[in-house]
């Protein structure tokens, strides 16, 4: 079946813009992550979700970054007035809540300028 | 909150010898440590993962080892082939059978298999 997938897959834009990254889990998975990843390093916890409701948002950032999963499927990262901080690799992951492993999507490369 | 520490960063090895990266993590609540495989531009890839009620798992080439006394988990890798060269990380995470939860991650370790 078809894994994690993301959208866009690369996505520029100028600094103070607002963006919107896309995740589709694996089919019939209750929990969805959203991690950072910038050069060199390991991915970063943001967000975590259980069906509809965010579970752990203790990583995000600050007010600027906010998530939704409404339907408790597709989930989409909101990132507020970017900055050039802000600039990495956002991944997305699912799991299925009976096996602990959590599938990685290819991620979204975000460039602020 | 947990914080997981990786060692070494870089880590060269003749092709056909064993490498170790080794870890550690400081929540002694966390109780599943998997790791994971990224090559250049792809996503993460789980190669093995271990749970805090066992000392060893194996995997064909590719054994973890946990002590929980010590909060140290490390990976062994052993007759590396080129397509091990990759980025490896540890993690740490607080979950139970029925109940994921976040994962943390190592800095990671950059594998180099030299021909």
């Amino acid at each position: 079946g078809a894994g994690v997938s993301q959208t866009p897959s690369n996505k520029v834009t100028e600094k103070g813009k607002y963006v919107e990254l896309r995740c589709d889990p694996i089919s019939g998975h209750t929990a969805l992550y959203w991690y950072r990843q910038s050069l060199g390093q390991g991915p970063e916890f943001l967000i975590y979700f259980q069906g509809t409701g965010a579970a752990d948002d203790s990583g995000l950032p600050n007010d600027r970054f906010f998530a939704v999963r409404p339907e408790g499927s597709v989930s989409t990262l909101k990132i507020q007035r970017t900055e050039r901080g802000d600039s990495a690799v956002y991944l997305c992951a699912s799991s299925s809540g009976q096996s602990n492993e959590q599938f990685f999507g290819p991620g979204t490369r975000l460039t602020v300028l | 909150g947990e914080n997981v520490e990786q060692h070494p960063s870089t880590l060269s090895v003749q092709e056909g010898d064993s490498a170790v990266i080794k870890c550690t993590y400081s929540d002694s609540a966390s109780n599943y440590f998997p790791w994971y495989k990224q090559e250049l531009g792809k996503r993460p890839q789980l190669i093995i993962d271990i749970r805090s009620n066992v000392g060893e798992k194996k995997d064909q080439r590719i054994a973890v080892t946990l002590n929980k006394t010590a909060k140290h988990f490390s990976l062994h890798i052993t007759e590396t082939q080129p397509e091990d060269s990759a980025v490896y990380f540890c993690a740490a995470s607080i979950s139970s059978v029925n109940r994921d939860d976040k994962i943390i991650f190592g800095k990671g370790t950059r594998l180099h298999i030299l021909p």
